[in-house]
């Protein structure tokens, strides 16, 4: 059984550029959600695709974005790199909610810092 | 909206000592709720969980009750050792209001000592 692998695992960016990180899924789940850890902090909630469609965003601005691949395989994108963006961003995946109890099976991570 | 409150730590422990890390929930419905650990750089893993009222989860000598009426399900184990030391979060997913999003506290700290 294949674990939640994310891309890259560092990266520096300055402010006012663009991102994308990539999360491949455990293999048999068909949900990828996206979450942001800051510093100290518990991981707070992106968005969440399922069958290649956003279902369900939290408080995050437009300039967060993503996209979820037939292979069940996802992306995050951030525009316009703010230096608040500097945290840890994690990719779960899942079951559908009809097939699971909300359990999430995490990446490493792709730790990002923005100067 | 939904919410998770973790005692705040860092709670520092020596070999063998109790471990209680206290967690409540503000939530609309029947939600599910977990405990998930990180070790020092690594992403979250599940530690147990637990989906309706008065279940126990349980895994690696932990243990956490749905306690419904007072909205907690508390994290405990009887004697820790070394290797326990990670952060704890607790957090809750109610699948029929908000599929998938999980809600989570800031976590605890945990230290032990040998």
């Amino acid at each position: 059984e294949t674990g939640v692998t994310q891309s890259p695992t560092h990266l520096i960016k300055t402010r006012g550029q663009q991102v994308t990180l990539r999360c491949s899924s455990q293999s048999g789940h068909n949900t990828v959600s996206w979450y942001q850890q800051a510093l100290g902090q518990g991981p707070q909630f992106i968005f969440q695709y399922y069958r290649e469609e956003e279902n369900g965003r939290g408080n995050f601005p437009p300039r967060f974005s993503g996209l979820q691949f037939p292979n069940y395989s996802s992306e995050l994108n951030v525009n316009a790199l703010e230096l608040d963006d500097s945290a840890l961003y994690l990719c779960a995946s899942s079951l559908a909610a009809g097939e699971s109890t909300g359990e999430l099976f995490f990446g490493e991570g792709s730790r990002l810092t923005v100067l | 909206g939904n919410s998770v409150t973790q005692m705040e730590g860092p709670v520092t422990l020596s070999e063998e000592a109790f471990l209680t890390i206290n967690c409540t929930y503000t939530a609309t419905g029947y939600p599910s709720l977990f405990w998930y650990v990180q070790y020092p750089g690594e992403g979250l893993q599940l530690l147990l969980k637990a989906t309706k009222a008065d279940d126990k989860g349980s895994n690696k000598g932990f243990e956490a009750t749905y306690r419904k009426e007072t909205t907690s399900f508390h994290l405990e184990k009887g004697s820790v050792q070394v290797s326990d030391s990670a952060v704890y979060f607790c957090a809750l997913c109610n699948l029929r209001t908000n599929a998938g999003k999980s809600t989570f506290g800031d976590g605890t700290t945990l230290t032990v000592k040998p």
